[in-house]
């Protein structure tokens, strides 16, 4: 099992470019997320999908969107990157809400210029 | 105050010795809690999770909850210079069904 896997690696945009981060887990969980780790801030919720065909607005969800494609993959959309959106993001999953755990993928570390 | 709290460190401890690690929460309906270690680039990995009050042992990692005090522990026990990292505590957001957390405790474990 692979886990949670995160694409690209490393990205560096423009202001005013966009992109899409993709994100897919091969666990069977229902439940994904993205955060923002900056430093001194720790991680921070931007979306996340509770199940298939669901999503909702976490702590910091201004400037992206994000797609629930199917199960497996769960994407985050930034239309017109801005330096503040500089970061390293991560994508989780968990087997549900509540009490469970969740993994995380590798990280995407993103810069804007 | 913040949500979840930590002392950013660095914590020193020698090799062999015992490593402390602190969090406090404000939320008090919380119910479950993490620890995460992220070594320097990588991803959080999950050490272990804690539900009830009291102690949970693996290996050398104990989890000690006090739900009446508002704070979690981290123990680890014959510290090694691999456990050196970043310790990140997570907390169970009862309102919202979402993990909050600190901004993690740095652990330095000298040889």
């Amino acid at each position: 099992n692979a886990g949670v896997t995160q694409t690209p690696k490393f990205q560096v945009l423009k202001t005013g470019q966009s992109m899409t981060l993709q994100c897919a887990q091969d666990m069977n969980h229902n439940s994904m997320y993205w955060y923002r780790q900056d430093p001194g801030m720790g991680l921070r919720l931007i979306y996340y999908s509770a199940s298939e065909g669901t999503t909702d607005k976490g702590e910091v969800p201004n400037g992206y969107n994000v797609s629930r494609l199917n199960k497996r993959e769960f994407s985050l959309r930034l239309e017109s990157a801005a330096p503040s959106q500089t970061s390293v993001y991560f994508c989780a999953s968990s087997v549900g809400q509540g009490l469970y755990e969740q993994y995380f993928g590798p990280g995407t570390r993103l810069t804007v210029t | 105050q913040k949500e979840v709290e930590q002392n950013s460190g660095p914590l020193s401890v020698p090799e062999g010795a015992i490593a402390s690690l602190n969090c406090t929460y404000s939320d008090r309906g919380s119910q479950s809690f993490f620890w995460y270690r992220q070594y320097s680039g990588k991803s959080p990995e999950l050490i272990m999770f804690i539900y009830s009050n009291g102690d949970k042992e693996d290996g050398r990692f104990t989890a000690q909850l006090n739900k009446a005090s508002q704070y979690v522990s981290l123990l680890i026990r014959d510290s090694q210079p691999s456990d050196s990292a970043t310790y990140l505590c997570a907390v169970r957001n009862t309102g919202f069904q979402k993990l909050v957390f600190g901004t993690g405790t740095r652990l330095l474990v000298s040889p």
